[in-house]
């Protein structure tokens, strides 16, 4: 079965260092999504991504945080300027469609920790 | 604003037994709702989808409905086996949250052989 695939499983980085978390969505899907969950707590939707561009992002998703479809295959969350409270388990997801039909396919995340 | 909640407290059952999980919402018109499961330090799988015009969906050992009026959504499992042990998350999307999905906290389901 076709999986979302999330590089690097565990990124360790100094605090104000940018870091880029990588992710290859499943090569038909259409829709893009980053989500973040902090240890012990709820999942958290950070941004939606659709025809190379952002179609909704949260308030937590500020100007320290971009997302970029570089080539046909990759899609990329870029933290400019890590803070303490940016240490969390990032996912990556993928969907063919959205509206009532989205089913979201997850990867298996990257645990950022930022010292 | 939009609250998603999730039973916080863990649900113990014996083995054989239907696990009941609850999920309601408040200021929120969601299109659909859905059930990923969640194993630890994995991302989560999708289970099931139910769109705001049924009431009722099942899948094998699962069932799940939606009450639009009690703003509430039961998912079932029945003949739980230990395998089924993870946290189970609602997640709403659609009309007022926009097209994303936005996801409850999670009730953490332990069966016991």
């Amino acid at each position: 079965e076709p999986e979302v695939t999330q590089t690097p499983s565990h990124q360790v980085t100094q605090m104000g260092q940018e870091v880029i978390l990588r992710c290859v969505p499943i090569s038909n899907h259409l829709y893009f999504y980053w989500y973040r969950q902090i240890l012990g707590q709820k999942v958290e939707f950070l941004v939606s991504f659709y025809n190379n561009e952002i179609s909704e992002k949260s308030e937590i998703f500020d100007d320290q945080f971009s997302v970029e479809r570089p080539d046909g295959s990759n899609f990329t969350l870029k933290i400019r300027s890590t803070k303490l409270e940016d240490s969390a388990m990032y996912f990556c997801a993928s969907s063919r469609s959205r509206g009532d039909n989205e089913k979201l396919f997850f990867g298996s995340g990257t645990q950022l920790s930022v010292l | 604003s939009q609250k998603i909640e999730q039973n916080s407290e863990a649900l113990n059952i014996q083995e054989g037994k239907t696990a009941t999980l609850t999920c309601n919402y408040t200021n929120y018109s969601p299109a659909y709702l859905q059930w990923y499961r969640q194993d630890p330090g994995r991302g989560p799988v999708f289970l099931l989808l139910i769109r705001e015009n049924e009431k009722e969906k099942r899948k094998e050992r699962l069932k799940v409905t939606f009450d639009t009026t009690l703003k509430q959504s039961l998912f079932h499992i029945t003949a739980s086996q230990p395998a089924d042990s993870a946290t189970y998350l609602c997640a709403l999307g659609g009309y007022t949250g926009g097209f994303k999905t936005i996801f409850g906290a999670g009730t953490r389901l332990f069966v016991k052989a």
